[in-house]
C-alpha cells in the first residue's frame, strides 16, 4: 500500500537554513493533507494541514505547499533548527473514509547547528 | 495544553494472552481513533470510533480486535489472543474536526 509515499528517507540541513519535505499521493479522494513530527518513543505531534481546497497555509515558520495537479505536497520549515531535527511524517485522509490517515514512510530530518 | 495520554506505556504479554490498551482522548473530542506502528513500518490505522460505535475499520482491526469506551473518559482497545505479530507501538489519537491528536503510545511486546 504506497497511497502516500515520502520517497526521501533522511535530510540534513545547516541552521538557519530552509528545510523542505516532500510527500507524493495517489489517491485522488484524499482531501485533508497533515504534517506530524515524531521522535523516538513517543507519539506523532500536529504540525500543520491543509485542505485541498487550498494550495499552501502558513504557521509560523512552517508552512505547506499543495500541488493537486501533481498530486504533491511539501512542507517547508525556515528558518531550520536543532530542536526540529525528528522524523517528519505527511499523513492524508479522505471525508467519506471516516478520517482515517493514511502515513508516509517518514523522512528523518537533521539539523547541524 | 490538553492532550491524549495512554497506559500503560509498556505492555509484555505472551502469546494468546489478552491484553487492553487503554486511553485517555482530549476531553471535549468527539472522534477516537486506533493506529499501530510495528518497528520500522509505517503508522497504519486500525479502526475509528464515533457516537459509540466503530466508524471505520481496515484489515487489520479483525475479529480479536475490539474497542469500548467504558465510560465518559475512556478508550480502550481489547486483543483477545495476541500473536507474535502484533508486537507494535500503538498509538491513541482523539480529534474534533480534521488534525488528530496522537497519545504517547503503548509499546506492545508478545513473547
Amino acid at each position: 500500500d504506497q497511497q502516500v509515499k515520502q520517497n526521501s528517507p533522511s535530510l540534513s540541513v545547516q541552521e538557519g537554513r530552509i528545510s523542505i519535505l516532500n510527500c507524493d499521493y495517489t489517491n485522488s479522494m484524499f482531501d485533508y493533507f497533515l504534517w506530524y513530527k515524531k521522535y523516538p518513543a513517543e507519539g506523532p505531534t500536529f504540525l500543520i494541514s491543509i485542505s485541498s481546497i487550498k494550495d499552501k497555509n502558513e504557521d509560523g515558520r512552517f508552512t505547506v505547499f499543495l500541488n493537486k495537479s501533481a498530486k504533491h505536497l511539501s512542507l517547508h520549515i525556515v528558518p531550520s533548527q536543532p530542536g526540529d531535527s525528528a522524523v517528519y511524517f505527511c499523513a492524508a485522509s479522505a471525508f467519506n473514509a471516516g478520517n482515517m490517515l493514511t502515513f508516509g514512510g517518514g523522512t528523518r530530518l537533521m539539523v547541524k547547528p | 495544553e490538553p492532550e491524549v495520554t495512554q497506559t500503560p506505556s509498556h505492555q509484555v504479554t505472551q502469546m494468546g494472552q489478552e491484553v487492553i490498551l487503554r486511553c485517555v482522548p482530549i476531553s471535549n473530542h468527539l472522534y477516537f481513533y486506533w493506529y499501530r506502528q510495528i518497528l520500522g513500518q509505517k503508522v497504519e490505522f486500525l479502526v475509528s470510533f464515533y457516537n459509540n460505535e466503530i466508524s471505520e475499520k481496515s484489515e487489520i482491526f479483525d475479529d480479536q480486535f475490539s474497542v469500548e469506551r467504558p465510560d465518559g473518559s475512556n478508550f480502550t482497545l481489547k486483543i483477545r489472543s495476541t500473536k507474535l505479530e502484533d508486537s507494535a507501538m500503538y498509538f491513541c489519537a482523539s480529534s474534533d474536526r480534521n488534525e488528530q491528536f496522537f497519545g504517547p503510545g503503548t509499546r506492545l511486546t508478545v513473547l
